[in-house]
Formats: C-alpha cells, structure tokens, sequence
C-alpha cells in the first residue's frame, strides 16, 4: 500500500515562496508518476505538476513559470517550490501518485497552505 | 485545454434513490482516459472510476462510469448514506489535466 505524507510551512507571506515536500512509503519514485494538486477553499482540483522517469517533469501551463519540483531518491521524497505566492494561491495542497498511464490513485492527506502577511 | 463541466452543480436525493451525474468534455479526452473521484469533508479524493467505466479497487459494484469521446456518466445504482459527498471528473489523457468542477449530492 502506498501511503503519502506532505510536509512544510502551513503560513506563506505574499511574494514568497512555497515549499512542500512529499514523502513516500510503500512505493518507489524511481518509477511511475509523482504529482502535485491543489484545490482552493471550496473550489475544484487544479493540477501543479508531476515529476516521473528519474527526474523528467510536466508543468501546468499556468503555473509553469513559478514552479520547481525535484526529487530525492535516497530519501523516496519529492517536493513542490512555488514562488511569487499570493493570496490566490492559499489551497490545500496534495502530492499523489499515478501509474503510467492511470490517473492519480494514491493521495496523501493533504496540506493547507495560506498566504498571509 | 480540455474543460470539463459537470451537471447538475447538486442532486438531492434519498438514500436507496438512483444518481447520475454527467461530465463532459470541450474536445474529445483521449483513450477514454476519463476518472471520477468522491471527496468527503476533510478528505482526499477517493478514485472510483479510470478509464471511464473500470471501477477502482475495492470500490462497491453500485459504481458505475459510462460513455466515451465528450460525454461521460458516472451512476450510483442505490444510494447508501455514505455517497453523499462531492464528485469530481477528470482527464489524463491530455496536458494540462483538468478537473471538472464538482457535483455535490446532497440528502433530500
């Protein structure tokens, strides 16, 4: 069983920068596709990103020009950095794994982040 | 980008009532790589449905995802009182993935 566990400050200050992390168990992200969504208060699913193949990453177009992700083997982590935050960018956060192919299956419980000054 | 729009926004119904809820797609979703997610309070997305009709593991046969090209449905044959919650599509079978926007099925 794959269980995911995100991690990282729940309080961003405008024009900062974002930084989560994901740590896997039960799965090796060496393989199949690791993934980052987020979903506003009360609002629908938005995907970030995902990173797969050792380190090859797809960005959502919207965000394509803030984002960073990477991923540390050794430590079966991935993690999300997203700067120039603002308030519109207060969600809950969520990394996720998905088989190639297949859409996210396993989800970790998720992160609030708020941006606030 | 494939938007998904989903309908009703809310279905009130009654435990044991039938629910269809329908998802579709601004252009085709290719492969019919089409999923349906329930959401709880608090909660995580739960996968039921990928590929448009393969139920996820251990999801219960009262599930049921249809259709193909622009028009997907997802069924709940009898609801039980723990089917109510939001319901999500979404498409993997183009970048950017999308999401549609949610059905909530309320108790009536």
């Amino acid at each position: 069983q794959v269980q995911l566990q995100e991690s990282g400050p729940g309080l961003v200050k405008p024009s900062g920068t974002l930084s989560l992390t994901c740590t896997v168990s039960g799965g090796s992200i060496s393989r199949d596709y690791w993934i980052w969504i987020r979903q506003a208060p009360g609002t629908g699913l938005e995907w970030i990103a995902y990173i797969y193949n050792n380190g090859r990453i797809k960005w959502s177009p919207s965000l394509k020009s803030r984002v960073t992700m990477s991923a540390d083997t050794s430590k079966n982590q991935f993690s999300l950095n997203l700067n120039s935050v603002t308030a519109a960018d207060t969600a809950i956060y969520y990394c996720a794994r998905a088989l190639d192919g297949g859409p996210p299956d396993y989800w970790g419980q998720g992160t609030l982040v708020t941006v606030s000054s | 980008e494939i938007v998904l729009t989903q309908s009703p926004g809310t279905l009130s119904l009654s435990p044991g009532e039938r629910a269809t809820l329908s998802c579709r797609a601004s252009e085709s979703v290719n492969s019919n790589y089409l999923a349906w997610y329930q959401q709880k309070p608090g909660q995580a997305p739960r996968l039921l449905i990928y590929g448009a009709s393969s139920r996820a593991t251990g999801i219960p046969d009262r599930f049921s995802g249809s259709g193909s090209g622009t028009d997907f449905t997802l069924t709940i044959s009898r609801l039980e009182p723990e089917d109510f919650a939001v319901y999500f599509c979404h498409q993997y079978g183009s970048s950017p993935l999308t999401f549609g926007g949610g059905t909530k099925v309320e108790i009536k």
